[in-house]
């Protein structure tokens, strides 16, 4: 059972536009959630994190919004740019980062794809 | 979907041993297996790629005799970290690849405190 959903395997948007990736989860222990960006044949790379104590994070031209009621996190990209074409995973952990416990629990990614 | 699960999910070990670490595909094949290390600011370092009945292909700078890769069957592979040192403290998350696939799936990852 998939405890992290990301129910959209490609996303294809224009670019200048906004991109809005989503993702689902059940587990109601999930406290901490992370984006992240891969690109073929590298690591993923962090984008942004949101931990359950706030409903909104913003950084630059990425912002993840999480509805803990239902479940839902979901990251914009505006506007969105050629280079942010790539593999997008969300992440969900039900505790810290440096905490014995901490294991990421992942989606299983969603292309994007800008078009110029 | 498909799922991979690593054990264990937290490890503590003295200075000098060896750790064993294991990663499973539990529903599909996984012909290509990837070790990750994740730092400080979160993101993912590629340590190796592996194919199964092949060695394992290292990133630069990743001590292949220090950690060791063995991708025996198409559902696991394991990395040992050999002579472990406080610096190895890590957090090492795999990820699995089926035959002719593009996706990528990410186990829960395996949390390493040397003493």
């Amino acid at each position: 059972d998939q405890q992290v959903k990301q129910n959209s395997p490609s996303l294809s948007v224009q670019e200048g536009r906004i991109s809005i990736l989503n993702c689902d989860y059940t587990n109601s222990m999930f406290d901490y959630f992370l984006w992240y960006k891969k690109y073929p044949a590298e690591g993923p790379t962090f984008l942004i994190s949101i931990s359950s104590i706030k409903d909104k994070n913003e950084d630059g031209r990425f912002t993840v919004f999480l509805n803990k009621s239902a479940k839902h996190l979901s990251l914009h990209i505006v506007p969105s740019q050629p280079g942010d074409s790539a593999v997008y995973f969300c992440a969900a952990s039900a505790h810290p980062p440096m905490d014995s416990n901490y294991q990421l629990i992942w989606g299983a990614g969603t292309k994007l794809i800008i078009k110029p | 979907g498909a799922v991979v699960s690593q054990h264990p999910s937290w490890v503590i070990c003295k200075s000098g041993t060896s750790v064993k670490i294991e990663c499973r595909s539990l529903d599909f094949q996984a012909t290509t297996m990837f070790w990750y290390r994740q730092f400080p600011k979160q993101s993912l370092m590629l340590m190796a790629t592996s194919n199964e009945g092949s060695k394992a292909t290292y990133e630069q700078g990743v001590e292949k005799d220090k950690f060791l890769i063995n991708h025996a069957s198409l559902t696991l592979s394991t990395l040992t970290v050999t002579s472990a040192h406080p610096e190895d403290s890590s957090f090492y998350i795999c990820s699995a690849r089926g035959q002719d696939s593009y996706e990528q799936y990410f186990g829960p990852g395996t949390r390493l405190t040397v003493t």
